[in-house]
């Protein structure tokens, strides 16, 4: 069973960098028909998608946050990363990293979450 | 960008009950759509991806139906355990968007 874990500084000063990296054990982030995802949720509110990594190193991020996102993989640590810099209170979120998978036909949908940290943006 | 609306925001269903929730659109995302089902201090559950299939292990009660901008969530017959929060996603466009979720009370 794919397991993640999130980890990384919960408080972040404004105009600062968030990072946060992603821990996958019962799998690996060198698996071909799958991407590594970073998605948030401001408490109490809706998702949003900041982007993913294939373990070649392409990344796809959300155009609304594309300027301020970095994601790397580590195949030897197995494990990947969020950088989003500039932070603002905005960005006050809960984090999570999942596997996406990427079928045939429809799309792709994260098939297994990790169980999010909150990172709060303030001085 | 891709708008994603979902109707109702909240509902109250009584166990047994039938229960939709819609997801809109802004444009055509194919069958692009995938279902989730959030409980209180929990990610996201897959439940439906590419419009109406169901995921490994989530119960039959469960279905999905739509293509292009209108889109259906069903429980045939609610259980206590199915209060949660449910929201859709479209995996077309580059910003994978999220519906705003519709909250389910059980009665």
């Amino acid at each position: 069973q794919v397991q993640l874990q999130e980890s990384g500084p919960g408080l972040v000063k404004p105009s600062q960098t968030l990072s946060l990296t992603c821990k996958v054990s019962g799998g690996s982030v060198s698996s071909r028909g799958f991407y590594w995802t970073w998605i948030r949720q401001v408490p109490g509110k809706g998702l949003e998608w900041i982007g993913h990594i294939y373990y070649s190193g392409k990344t796809y991020y959300n155009p609304a946050l594309e300027s301020r996102v970095t994601m790397e993989v580590d195949t030897s640590q197995n494990q990947f990363s969020l950088k989003l810099n500039s932070v603002t209170a905005a960005d006050t979120a809960v984090y999570y990293c999942a596997r996406e998978f990427n079928f045939s036909g429809s799309g792709s949908y994260p098939d297994h979450w990790g169980q999010g940290t909150l990172v709060t943006v303030s001085s | 960008d891709i708008l994603m609306t979902q109707s109702p925001s909240s509902l109250s269903a009584s166990v047994g009950d039938r229960v939709t929730i819609t997801c809109r659109a802004t444009r055509d995302i194919r069958m692009y759509l995938n279902w989730y089902q959030q409980k209180p201090g929990s990610g996201p559950k897959v439940l439906i991806y590419g419009a109406s299939t169901l995921q490994s292990g989530v119960p039959s009660r469960f279905s999905g139906r739509g293509s292009a901008t209108d889109f259906t969530l069903t429980i045939s017959s609610v259980q206590p355990e199915d209060s949660a929060t449910y929201f859709c996603q479209e995996s077309y466009s580059d910003a994978h968007t999220f519906g705003q979720g519709t909250k389910l009370e059980i009665k």
